[in-house]
């Protein structure tokens, strides 16, 4: 079945530093991709997202960039602020005409100044 | 235009009492989802709905939980005889009624805990 596997955290960087988080996944079809974000104690919020081969999604300086060839959805920003602090989700949907979201575990990332 | 709106955002319940989550879609939007999220982990499909009908309910446990959408009203996850396994943090979300997929905005969510 469809899955999604994210790199495991927790992710902690300095202020300034370059992020990477690893996405990969697995579907049937042709998946839409996305990723989400969730602060403290609130609900999600649509970070980016991705609709077919070579689509790169960005918001907010994130980027990601949909790759068939390896099947991942790497999210990546050049300078991440304290701000940023978060948990992160890779998700997919559409892969062989479903439309739930299938999310990946989570990967929370701490920012320090 | 209002997000996603949910209530309780936070619940209460002793086991075997009964609880009621209760989510009003994006206005426009007629297609609504419920997921759950245990603690430290991702996000779980339960169950996937238009107005008045159950689309798929493949991730809703067998027992004691359900879902409606009625024609008016807002969305119901109602979940019987809690016990604490069932405290967690429900999700509803909604998108526009056409066809394929389109974005999924989510609720801030119900924190449901099972004394």
């Amino acid at each position: 079945g469809n899955s999604v596997t994210q790199m495991e955290g927790p992710v902690t960087l300095s202020e300034e530093a370059f992020l990477t988080i690893n996405c990969t996944y697995t579907a049937t079809g042709y998946p839409s991709l996305f990723w989400y974000v969730q602060y403290p104690g609130e609900g999600l919020q649509l970070l980016l997202k991705a609709t077919k081969a070579d689509d790169k999604g960005s918001n907010k300086g994130f980027e990601a960039t949909y790759r068939k060839e390896t099947t991942s959805f790497h999210l990546e920003k050049g300078s991440v602020q304290v701000s940023d602090s978060a948990v992160y989700f890779c998700a997919l949907s559409g892969g062989g005409g479903y439309n739930k979201l299938i999310f990946g575990a989570g990967t929370r990332l701490a920012v320090h100044p | 235009n209002a997000g996603v709106m949910q209530n309780p955002r936070h619940l209460v319940r002793r086991r075997g009492q009964e609880a009621r989550l209760r989510c009003s879609p994006m206005k426009g939007h007629s297609h609504v989802y419920w997921y759950r999220q245990l603690p430290e982990e991702g996000l779980k499909f339960m169950v996937y709905l238009q107005k008045e009908n159950i689309i798929d309910e493949s991730g809703m446990p067998k027992e004691r939980f359900s879902a409606e959408f009625p024609k008016e009203g807002p969305s119901i996850l109602r979940i019987q005889q809690v016990v604490r396994g069932d405290s967690a943090a429900y999700f509803c979300a909604s998108s526009p009624p056409l066809q394929g997929f389109y974005t999924q905005y989510f609720g801030p969510g119900t924190r449901l805990t099972v004394l």
